[in-house]
Order: structure tokens, then sequence, then C-alpha cells
């Protein structure tokens, strides 16, 4: 069903350590996926992106990983920072972007 | 940096009131994109526009939406008759290649 939205799962993780953020897809024909950040009042920036053919990409700092068999996606951070703290949520197409509803990183001190 | 632009920050209307929101993708980019996200809640596509017309809509995108880009630079998304579900953020995003799509700050949308 939808989500509510007003009920993002949050991750807290502390500043310099690893931040592992998950998202399960719908669509088994998805062939692209990209990974984005949204801070609070702001539209949503790219981070990092991976097409169907391929199942790790590596930007500065994040990873990507896709795993097709159980439709799963991830985004590691490494070395988390306050300026990470954000909505991260994933966003999958066939043939128009379908968006997830999102994570909520926060970087404790 | 090139960026997307839009235009007002802030628009507050009465219910049933014609609304346009404003837009200017970057500029060598070839497509374009409305989307919405009501407080609290996940994106949602609206519809794609390419080489002058709309590729794709989605079922949100009824007869009281259009886009229009009445020149080179703008693209415009108008509510006809505007609702108080209307109530959103919507989001312009352009891309070049159909991929890494770079989204505008946002015009945040208040029906009264």
């Amino acid at each position: 069903g939808e989500s509510v939205g007003l009920h993002l799962p949050t991750l807290s993780v502390q500043e310099g350590d690893n931040s592992i953020i998950n998202c399960a897809y719908s669509n088994s024909a998805s062939d692209y996926f990209i990974w984005y950040k949204q801070e609070s009042g702001k539209g949503p920036q790219f981070i990092i992106d991976i097409r169907s053919n391929m199942d790790k990409r590596q930007g500065q700092r994040v990873t990507v990983l896709l795993n097709k068999t159980v439709k799963h996606l991830s985004l590691q951070i490494a070395a988390t920072q306050p300026g990470d703290s954000a909505v991260y949520f994933c966003a999958e197409r066939e043939t128009n972007f379908v968006f997830g509803p999102g994570t909520r990183l926060s970087v404790l001190p | 940096e090139p960026e997307v632009t839009q235009t007002p920050s802030h628009q507050v209307t009465q219910m049933g009131q014609e609304v346009i929101l404003r837009c200017v993708p970057i500029s060598n980019h070839l497509y374009f994109y409305w989307y919405r996200q009501i407080l609290g809640q996940k994106v949602e596509f609206l519809v794609s526009f390419y080489n002058n017309e709309i590729s794709e809509k989605s079922e949100i995108f009824d007869d009281q939406f259009s886009v229009e880009r009445p020149d080179g630079s703008n693209f415009t998304l108008k509510i006809r008759s505007t609702k108080l579900e209307d109530s959103a953020m919507y989001f312009c995003a352009s891309t070049k290649y159909k991929n890494e799509q770079f989204f505008g700050p946002g015009t945040r949308l208040t029906v009264l």
C-alpha cells in the first residue's frame, strides 16, 4: 500500500561510521536506478545511478549495490558526515521513474 | 554550474483558480519532467515532455493539467481549476540523455 510518508524509516549513525540504506523496488522490468538525496525544503539531488546490467557501482564515498533476484537496491555511504543528514530515496525506471518513500538519515555527532 | 530554476517558490491560490508554475530547465537538455510531492510523501511522476510534446503522463495528470514550452527556455505546468488536494511541492526536472535528472528547487503550491 501507499506509504503514509510522515513516518519515514530513520537510520541514525555516528559521524564517521558507514551507512547502509536499503530500497525494495517493484518492477522486474526496470532497467535503470538512481539514488537521490533530499534535504529539507530542497529538490532531490542525484547521488549515483546504476543500470540493470551491473550489480555494483562506486562513486566518491558512495556505493550502490543492485540485487535483481530479490529486487533490492542499497546505498552505502562511507565515513558518514553531518552534511549527509537528509532523506534518501531510490527511483526505478522502466519507462518513467517511480520513486520510493525514502529513509531519513540522521548523523549523530 | 547550470541548474534548473523554478518560479515562484511559493504560490497560494484559492480553490478553483488557475495556476501556472514556471521552470527554466538546463539549456542543452532535451527531456523535461514535472513531479509533485505531497507533504511528507514520496515524489510522484506527473508528465514527461520531449520534442515539444508530451511523451508520457501519469494518472494524476488529468484534463486539469497541461504543460507548455512556449519558447526555447521556459517549461510551464498549468492547473486549470485547482483543488485542495493539489497542494504539494511541484518539481521540474530536466535531463540530456533521459538518465540523470536535475531537479529544480520546487514550487510549494497551497490551495485554500
